[in-house]
């Protein structure tokens, strides 16, 4: 059973707008939670997370907004560019073991 | 560091044979993490060490897979018999448990096709 959702397999944005990449989770005992980047053959990346005691984390040009209630993050982009064209993956971990759950993946393309 | 090396890059079997994949984690990191990459399913855990120790074994998928880490710097993960279902990338990360808030760090992973 997928514990973390991605209901958007891909996403087109033009280049300078803002991306949001949307994801839900199901277990409420996840309390960390995280974005990847994953380039064509090549390993996923660690690009920002969050923790479960926050609802925002910014790093220059992302932001990660998490609504618990909701059980619901999202990750923006602004300004996209190019280069940001990959797969992006959400995770969670829980506060009961140190497994890290994916989602599916959302598929991002910023044309120039 | 060089980071979770994995090896074979890519690996082109026939069916019914062993298949072996490779894991080295990052020197230092104390917990291990077989993914397998699908369409259906994204990144799905296989299987997850803690000091070596199997954790949890819950995602791996039948008795045909199966994964050892006789010590804390290799991870092997075998498919014996191999079957076309099983063609995937499978990745192997590792992490440092016991830090409040760490990520896993995974390597370029295994291109399998059965054929």
């Amino acid at each position: 059973d997928q514990q973390v959702k991605q209901n958007s397999p891909s996403l087109s944005v033009q280049e300078g707008r803002i991306s949001i990449l949307n994801c839900d989770y199901t277990n409420s005992m996840f309390d960390y939670f995280l974005w990847y980047k994953k380039y064509p053959a090549e390993g996923p990346t660690f690009l920002i997370s969050i923790s479960s005691i926050k609802d925002k984390n910014e790093d220059g040009r992302f932001t990660v907004f998490l609504n618990k209630s909701a059980k619901h993050l999202s990750l923006h982009i602004v300004p996209s560019q190019p280069g940001d064209s990959a797969v992006y993956f959400c995770a969670a971990r829980s506060n009961t073991g140190n497994q890290f759950y994916f989602g599916t993946g959302t598929s991002l393309t910023v044309i120039p | 560091d060089a980071g979770v090396i994995q090896s074979p890059r890519h690996e082109v079997t026939e069916m019914g044979q062993e298949v072996t994949l490779r894991c080295k984690p990052i020197s230092g990191h104390n917990s291990l993490f077989w993914y397998r990459q699908t369409m259906m399913r994204g990144l799905e855990l296989l299987i997850y060490f803690n000091n070596n120790v199997p954790i949890d074994d819950s995602g791996m998928p039948e008795d045909r897979f199966s994964a050892k880490m006789p010590n804390a710097s290799f991870s092997t993960l075998k498919i014996q018999p191999s079957e076309p279902r099983d063609s995937a990338v499978y990745f192997c990360a590792s992490s440092l448990q016991g830090t409040m808030n760490t990520e896993a760090f995974f390597g370029q992973g295994t291109r399998l096709t059965v054929v």
